[in-house]
């Protein structure tokens, strides 16, 4: 199984700043299969970014992945009050695994 | 408009079974792959079962494997996961995704129904 590391665990920025989120896998990600969804409380996961920098259609560009083998990161260029929320890696091979989320709070 | 509704969460006792189904409307059901995946109470994502668009394969998560079921029935454009021989660890909210071509990929998400195990 492949186990996906999120750093850092809450990350506290202001709105217009730029956020930088980490995704380290165990073991290489076979053909840069990560994802990145987004979770806001008291809703189901949302589909950002597929096979590593796919941004879904509709999702602002100011959201975009980068990486490969076992690092990859989601950036987040200029944040907007909508977007700080909880954010999960998800390696999407074999036997899917999802990161432990990072937490994107209003400093 | 997509849309996945889950029911037949509830509370049952260690042991137990339960079945979820989740009803699909707004995309060609018989065409995607669908999923299973359950948030433990403040916990993050568990990636739990997925089932083919034909039907034909079917996947498991080591944790539920043996004790879990994931089927569809095209007529009734219905997902289901059988639950049996559940444990306190299985409690959770569990949703129902829909994948894209890409196999894993959830790109629709149902709003979740819980699973409470306890005595």
């Amino acid at each position: 199984e492949i186990v996906l590391t999120q750093s850092p665990g809450t990350l506290s920025l202001s709105p217009g700043e730029r956020a930088t989120l980490s995704c380290r896998a165990s073991q290489s990600v076979s053909s840069n299969f990560l994802a990145w969804y987004q979770q806001k409380p008291g809703q189901a996961p949302s589909l950002l970014i597929f096979d590593t920098s796919n941004r879904v259609t509709g999702i602002p560009d100011r959201f975009s992945g980068s990486g490969s083998g076992t690092d990859f990161t989601l950036t987040i260029s200029r944040l907007e009050p909508e977007d700080f929320a909880l954010y999960y890696c998800q390696q999407s091979g074999s036997s899917p695994t999802f990161g432990q989320g990072t937490k994107l709070e209003i400093k | 408009e997509v849309q996945l509704l889950e029911s037949g969460g509830g509370l049952v006792q260690p042991g137990g079974s339960l079945r979820l189904s989740c009803a699909a409307s707004g995309f060609t059901f018989s065409s995607y792959a669908m999923s299973w995946v359950r948030q433990a109470p403040g916990k993050g994502l568990e990636w739990v079962s997925t089932v083919s668009s034909s039907g034909h394969s079917t996947y498991y998560a080591d944790s539920v494997k043996g004790r879990f079921t994931i089927s569809r029935d095209r007529s009734k454009n219905t997902l289901y996961l059988q639950m049996n021989s559940l444990r306190v660890e299985d409690t959770a909210i569990y949703y129902c995704a829909k994948e894209t071509v890409l196999l894993f990929v959830l790109d629709y998400w149902g709003q979740g129904t819980l699973v409470t195990v306890s005595s």
